[in-house]
């Protein structure tokens, strides 16, 4: 069966500290998301990668950094979490056919940032 | 222009009753119009989907409804049962092209789906 794995289910982190947040892919997708989740809000886009090394904001970027150095990983960096980056954080993945059904979300990492 | 509309944010419908939830945009530039499924502690799964030169597709007791014309999408299941309750997001695609495709979702704020026996 194929995954999107977020390593941590949940998360506490304090003020200030560093984050990362990982996204591991075993379908050899070239397209990876990063999302986040607030009730009301819906899902939105922070950053994707469109490639190895390559990524682009989406459109709350702001607070946050990401890293792609192989294929399959794709991290997620808060360079000194604040209260307001606590969420639901959802990876996701698809194939660079455009393919809707490619798109393939995993089971998300709650954050609280205390 | 990017925003998708969601309504309502819950509903409740009776067991074998029809459940709508209704999706607006405007930008004109989406080509296709997909609905997640998201039950609690998982992603949100690809349920069904639609592009905008068709206006209506049925799978099983999913039926999306669209009109291009008012900019508008619903989604409409039929028989609801205990087994549907879950959260329901709409979302708008765009094609971006970089060094292969990838596709820009704008997603819906939510709708909590209960069914009650």
């Amino acid at each position: 069966d194929v995954k999107v794995t977020q390593s941590s289910r949940y998360l506490v982190k304090r003020t200030g500290e560093k984050v990362f947040l990982e996204c591991v892919q075993d379908m050899d997708h070239e397209n990876m998301f990063w999302y986040r989740q607030d009730p009301g809000l819906g899902l939105r886009l922070i950053y994707f990668s469109y490639d190895v090394k390559m990524k682009e904001k989406g459109d709350i970027p702001e607070g946050y950094s990401v890293s792609r150095e192989k294929k399959e990983r794709f991290s997620l960096i808060l360079e000194s979490a604040s209260t307001n980056q606590t969420s639901m954080y959802l990876c996701a993945s698809s194939l660079s056919t455009g393919s809707l059904r490619s798109y393939t979300f995993g089971s998300g990492t709650r954050l609280t940032v205390v | 222009q990017q925003q998708v509309k969601q309504s309502p944010q819950s509903l409740i419908v009776q067991k074998g009753g029809i459940s709508i939830i209704n999706c607006a945009y405007e930008n004109t530039a989406f080509d296709y119009f997909p609905w997640y499924q998201q039950f609690p502690g998982k992603g949100p799964a690809l349920l069904i989907a639609i592009r905008p030169d068709v206006s209506e597709k049925k799978e099983g007791r999913f039926t999306i409804s669209f009109n291009k014309s008012a900019k508008q999408f619903s989604l409409h299941i039929m028989d609801s049962q205990p087994g549907d309750s879950a959260t329901y997001f709409c979302a708008a695609g765009l094609r971006v092209n970089y060094g292969g495709a990838t596709n820009k979702l704008i997603f819906g704020t939510g709708t909590l789906l209960a069914v009650q026996p």
